[in-house]
């Protein structure tokens, strides 16, 4: 069974740029996959920031941004800042028999 | 500006049957799809499924033999019944509005399945 992977922790200093990456145990991530970003705080509903590998949701600033690279989707976010410091799940389309899947979350300290 | 709203029992036994009902205030529940998600405590999200508003569902495989999803739009609501429940089946649930991962999420309900 295929599964999606995510690093479970990264870290950031404050201003700086990070990169976060959503991939498969079998096979490369691409936009077929629909890749989407969520943040999520402790004890808070998720939020969605990416879909559809690139598009922002409404509301989001610019400095988050998705894209495919290499065999794997990815986050970014440039000048991060304290309260970035957060849960980061992808989520993937694996087609109508297997549905969406979440990846394992990456937690992100800004340090 | 839309709302979604989980409400149910926060406590479910054993073998029984878990009913969740998500209200939806400020807009329609025509026109979209809406999702089912449920977080463990502590760990991480899992996508239990949708139903588009035409009454179409598509459930995760893992938990396809025990979970139906119904809607309701006389009254604006979605629902989620998981059956024969046990303790791994203790979560937060989330409901959530929208296509291609972009997902309005609702605020979220603890269910708790103990004895």
């Amino acid at each position: 069974q295929t599964v999606v992977t995510q690093e479970p922790a990264l870290s950031v200093s404050p201003g700086g740029t990070v990169t976060l990456t959503c991939g498969l145990t079998s096979g490369s991530v691409s936009t077929s996959h629909y890749p989407s970003w969520y943040q999520q705080t402790p004890g808070q509903a998720p939020r969605t920031l990416i879909y559809s590998t690139n598009t922002r949701s409404s509301g989001v600033p610019d400095r988050f941004s998705g894209s495919i690279l290499g065999n794997r989707a990815a986050l970014t976010i440039t000048g991060a800042q304290a309260d970035d410091e957060s849960d980061y799940y992808c989520m993937l389309y694996m087609g109508s028999g297997m549905n969406w899947v979440f990846g394992g979350g990456t937690k992100l300290t800004v340090l | 500006q839309v709302q979604l709203q989980e409400s149910g029992p926060g406590l479910v036994k054993p073998s029984e049957t878990l009913s969740l009902t998500c209200t939806v205030s400020g807009g329609s529940i025509s026109g979209y799809y809406w999702s089912w998600i449920r977080q463990p405590p502590g760990k991480g999200l899992e996508y239990m499924g949708y139903i588009y508003y035409t009454g179409t569902t598509n459930y995760s495989p893992s938990l396809k033999s025990r979970l139906t999803f119904l809607v309701d739009t006389s009254k604006n609501q979605v629902s989620l019944k998981l059956n024969s429940v046990t303790a791994a089946d203790t979560a937060v649930y989330f409901c959530g509005r929208g296509s291609y991962g972009d997902l309005r999420w609702g605020q979220g309900t603890l269910v708790t399945v103990s004895s």
